[in-house]
């Protein structure tokens, strides 16, 4: 599975855009970037997904880089209900079924 | 939004005992996942299931565990005699295809005493 690399932890404060990063730079040209996340005490929940260009969804926006060796999650204004566990993962088309998550990123909002 | 349903929300049982976690898939979703959580790690792939057979198992998926898919419209992970190791979160998951999102219910918090 292609890795990615996340940082442990972030902290934003209430109403703030949140940039979260994600290195992929092994990355191939059949793997779409995936990002979930974690609220406390809940299931994984969907987020965005991309492969090459640009998303944007009532969530999130998907910003990919042009090698695509990273991408960038943005939360245009955080709200205390955005502090979860953010995850990037990477899925290939055509191959494994799952979902790897690794450690992800431990968004703190401040109010 | 569609949703993903589990039960039990908890679920106590003690060592060597049986269980059988229930889930109700989205209606029209063709692939279904277990996950699990032990506290404080990483979620982990356990398998999928497609078709009415499993594509695709873990290392952890051994032969204490089993799948099925009784009524077309539930999906259960049996595991037999448990551990206190396989005390988790179980999460269940669907999707329409194999690329796309996945749901997740809200998960059973498994304790194995």
């Amino acid at each position: 599975d292609a890795k990615t690399t996340q940082p442990n932890s972030m902290e934003s404060n209430e109403e703030e855009p949140v940039h979260l990063p994600c290195n992929h730079s092994t990355i191939s040209g059949t793997d779409y970037i995936h990002w979930y996340r974690q609220l406390p005490s809940q299931g994984p929940e969907y987020v965005i997904h991309g492969l090459t260009s640009n998303v944007n969804n009532r969530m999130a926006s998907l910003a990919i880089a042009e090698d695509r060796k990273s991408s960038t999650l943005i939360l245009h204004r955080a709200t205390l209900r955005d502090a979860a566990v953010y995850y990037c993962i990477l899925r290939t088309q055509g191959g494994s079924e799952k979902l790897v998550f690794g450690k992800g990123t431990k968004l703190t909002v401040n109010p | 939004e569609p949703e993903v349903t589990q039960t039990p929300s908890h679920q106590v049982t003690q060592m060597g005992q049986e269980v059988i976690l229930r889930c109700v898939p989205i209606s029209n979703h063709l692939y279904f996942y277990w996950y699990r959580q032990i506290l404080g790690q990483k979620v982990e792939f356990l398998v999928s299931f497609y078709n009415n057979e499993i594509s695709e198992k873990s290392e952890i998926f051994d032969d204490q565990f089993s799948v099925e898919r009784p009524d077309g419209s539930n999906f259960t992970l049996k595991i037999r005699s448990t551990k206190l190791e396989d005390s988790a979160m179980y999460f269940c998951a669907s999707s329409e295809d194999q690329t796309l999102r996945a749901f997740f219910g809200q998960g059973t918090r498994l304790t194995v005493v």
